[in-house]
């Protein structure tokens, strides 16, 4: 059974920092794309960041561009997401998701992150 | 940057009445890999998204065949053939042709 587990989430003041993490398991983790979908209160769906197998090819939505870094480690079958310069726009629920059929297969619960002072 | 748009924005259904839902692109989400990568996504109240069709009609895994999907191009449509109380949530479109991915605003289908 496929399994994604984010955490990391919490209260953070605005310009901080926090690490999100994904514990993936039941499949074979270093064969598929990896992504970050996030989804701001009452709000709709938006890509955050994804990440090729290898872990060298990201792409990243323009509004987090140069401050959120998507990484992944095949060894401890995790994905990751290092948020810097955090601001109260980015606050929401940060999903996981697996791409193996070109689309977002299978979504952790969320962790949420509230950017506020 | 490809725009998703979805109508309608709310869609109230009598149980066991079909429901259809539609999804525009601004631009062609056929790959240049011969597929077209767009996608519909079922969020329930309180959970997260759950992976409906693939690749405009493909149903993944363990998704009853009452849900459909059609279209090419630029225009897309899910529908679901007789609505259940179990389908209450929201709908979202998404494309993975180009990034930026993007997804449709959403579609709200509730029961009358």
């Amino acid at each position: 059974e496929v399994q994604l587990v984010e955490s990391g989430g919490g209260l953070v003041q605005p310009g901080g920092s926090l690490r999100l993490s994904c514990a993936a398991s039941g499949f074979t983790f270093s064969r598929y794309w990896m992504s970050w979908v996030r989804q701001a209160p009452g709000k709709g769906l938006e890509w955050v960041a994804s990440i090729k197998q290898d872990g060298i090819m990201k792409y990243y939505v323009d509004s987090v561009k140069g401050r959120f870094t998507i990484s992944r480690d095949t060894a401890k079958n995790s994905l990751y997401l290092q948020m810097n310069s955090l601001r109260a726009d980015d606050t929401a629920v940060y999903y996981c998701a697996t791409s193996d059929t070109g689309a977002f297969d299978y979504w952790g619960q969320g962790t949420l992150v509230t950017v506020s002072s | 940057d490809i725009v998703m748009t979805q109508t309608p924005l709310s869609s109230p259904v009598t149980l066991g009445q079909p429901a259809s839902i539609s999804c525009r692109s601004s631009q062609s989400l056929e790959h240049s890999d011969g597929n077209t990568y767009l996608s519909w996504l079922q969020q329930r109240p309180g959970q997260p998204p759950r992976l409906l069709i693939y690749k405009i009609s493909n149903r993944f895994s363990g998704v009853p065949d009452r849900f459909s999907g059609s279209g090419a191009g630029t225009d897309f449509t899910l529908k679901i053939s007789r609505v259940e109380a179990e389908d209450v949530g929201v709908y979202y479109c998404m494309q993975a042709t180009q990034f930026p991915l993007s997804f449709g605003g959403g579609t709200k289908v509730e029961i009358k």
